[in-house]
């Protein structure tokens, strides 16, 4: 069975500082994978997603970036920390073809930026 | 702009009462999707629509999709407290790429 791992589940950082999420997925070849970020009591955002190794698309121009170095890795990265970057970030995955276009979540990463 | 809107946004209900989520959205899409997120919690799939008049049932909830009306409803019936969580409908308006557009949120909490 396909699962899906984000670390660290909480994290407190100093504005400027830089981040870097992770999310791997297992169980399955070439999914689909997004980076979401909801506000406090707010709905999900999509920052960015990808069809594939190498294939990054941004969906909202902001102070983060995104990597996926391998097939099942996808990492939320920033330079240099924004109060507002501050939210739960959680990272998805689906299958390829219509079929398969369940959107399936990891646990999520808590930050806050202070 | 794309949207997705859902009311109400709270929803505080007695216990055995019936209640509808409704879903609106502003653009053509045959795919609908509603999760269910816990407090401090990630989203967990409930039911996946794929088509005009879809219907689908898990124990207390019931969800259904009118495309041509670009409305889907989450029906409770006969709310437990274990229900209380905040409810999430998603389009996916791109076809291809399944990039969901959420809705705003609906926020449950059954009372005893």
């Amino acid at each position: 069975s396909q699962t899906i791992h984000q670390w660290p589940a909480t994290l407190v950082q100093p504005v400027g500082s830089p981040l870097s999420l992770e999310c791997t997925v297992e169980g399955t070849s070439n999914p689909n994978l997004y980076w979401y970020r909801q506000a406090a009591g707010r709905g999900l955002q999509l920052l960015f997603y990808s069809v594939g190794i190498g294939q990054i698309s941004s969906e909202v121009p902001q102070n983060l970036s995104a990597s996926r170095p391998q097939d099942r890795q996808f990492i939320l990265s920033s330079k240099k920390l924004l109060l507002s970057d501050s939210g739960f970030y959680l990272c998805a995955w689906s299958g390829q073809g219509v079929s398969k276009n369940i959107q399936y979540f990891g646990a999520g990463t808590r930050l806050s930026v202070l | 702009e794309l949207k997705v809107e859902q009311n109400p946004l709270f929803l505080s209900m007695q216990e055995g009462k019936n209640y509808t989520i409704y879903c609106n959205y502003s653009t053509t899409s045959d795919r609908l999707y509603w999760y269910r997120q816990d407090p401090g919690k990630s989203l967990e799939s409930l039911f996946v629509l794929l088509s005009n008049g879809a219907v689908k049932q898990e124990g207390r909830l019931m969800a259904s999709l009118d495309t041509k009306a670009r409305l889907s409803t989450l029906h409770i019936t006969a709310a437990v407290h274990d229900l209380s969580a905040t409810y999430f409908c998603a389009v996916d308006p791109t076809s291809g790429t399944y990039k969901y557009i959420f809705g705003t949120g609906t926020r449950l909490k059954v009372l005893a």
